[in-house]
């Protein structure tokens, strides 16, 4: 089956520390990688996404290269600002199960000043 | 700008008693998903439309949950009765494409479910 599994949290950072959060995946098919942002008491946004092998996603300073070799998707950012604190989740989607996506269990982020 | 609506944001109900969820997706959006996410875990599939029609329910609690979306547009997600275990945030997401799987899924801000 499709899985995702991404390194627990919380991760507590400092401002301007560099951020790293691993995620790893199997999928049954050649997925779609992505990465979603939950802010507190809201739904999901869409941060980034890659679509093939060596692609790499990037918005507001994260990015995120799709690893076909190590089935992985790491979310890197360079810089982090209070304001990036959230709930961060890798997803994968497969054409061949309905393009549902599977997520993993979410790194929850805190940025302190 | 145009987004995913859900009512209400916030739910307590009584065990046994019954509830639901609806949802209005973006206008032309073909596939509809409802997710459940439990507190600190990622969500889980719960039902996905595509137009009117159950692609996938594979995951749905069929003994206490229905979902229908009549005329292909909105969408309500009944639980009957409810259990302490439904606590939950459900989050519905729309998506334009309908085989495509690189069209995003837009979600919405979900309703937050308390069973007491």
């Amino acid at each position: 089956g499709n899985s995702v599994t991404q390194m627990e949290g919380p991760v507590t950072l400092s401002e301007e520390a560099f951020l790293t959060i691993n995620c790893t995946y199997t999928a049954t098919g050649y997925p779609s990688l992505f990465w979603y942002v939950q802010y507190p008491g809201e739904g999901l946004q869409l941060l980034l996404k890659a679509t093939k092998a060596d692609d790499k996603g990037s918005n507001k300073g994260f990015e995120a290269t799709y690893r076909k070799e190590t089935t992985s998707f790491h979310l890197e950012k360079g810089s982090v600002q209070v304001s990036d604190s959230a709930v961060y989740f890798c997803a994968l989607r497969v054409g061949a199960a309905g393009n549902k996506l599977t997520f993993g269990g979410g790194t929850r982020v805190l940025v302190k000043p | 700008e145009a987004e995913v609506a859900q009512s209400p944001r916030y739910k307590i109900t009584e065990k046994s008693q019954a509830v639901a969820f609806w949802c209005d997706p973006i206008s032309g959006h073909a596939t509809l998903y409802w997710y459940r996410q439990i507190l600190g875990q990622g969500p889980e599939l719960l039902v996905q439309f595509q137009d009117e029609s159950v692609v996938d329910d594979s995951q749905l609690p069929k003994d206490r949950f229905s979902a229908e979306r009549l005329k292909g547009v909105d969408s309500t997600l009944k639980i009957q009765p409810a259990e302490l275990g439904d606590s939950a945030m459900y989050l519905c997401a729309s998506s334009f494409g309908r085989t495509s799987m690189n069209t995003e899924a837009f979600f919405g801000q979900g309703t937050r479910l308390t069973v007491v």
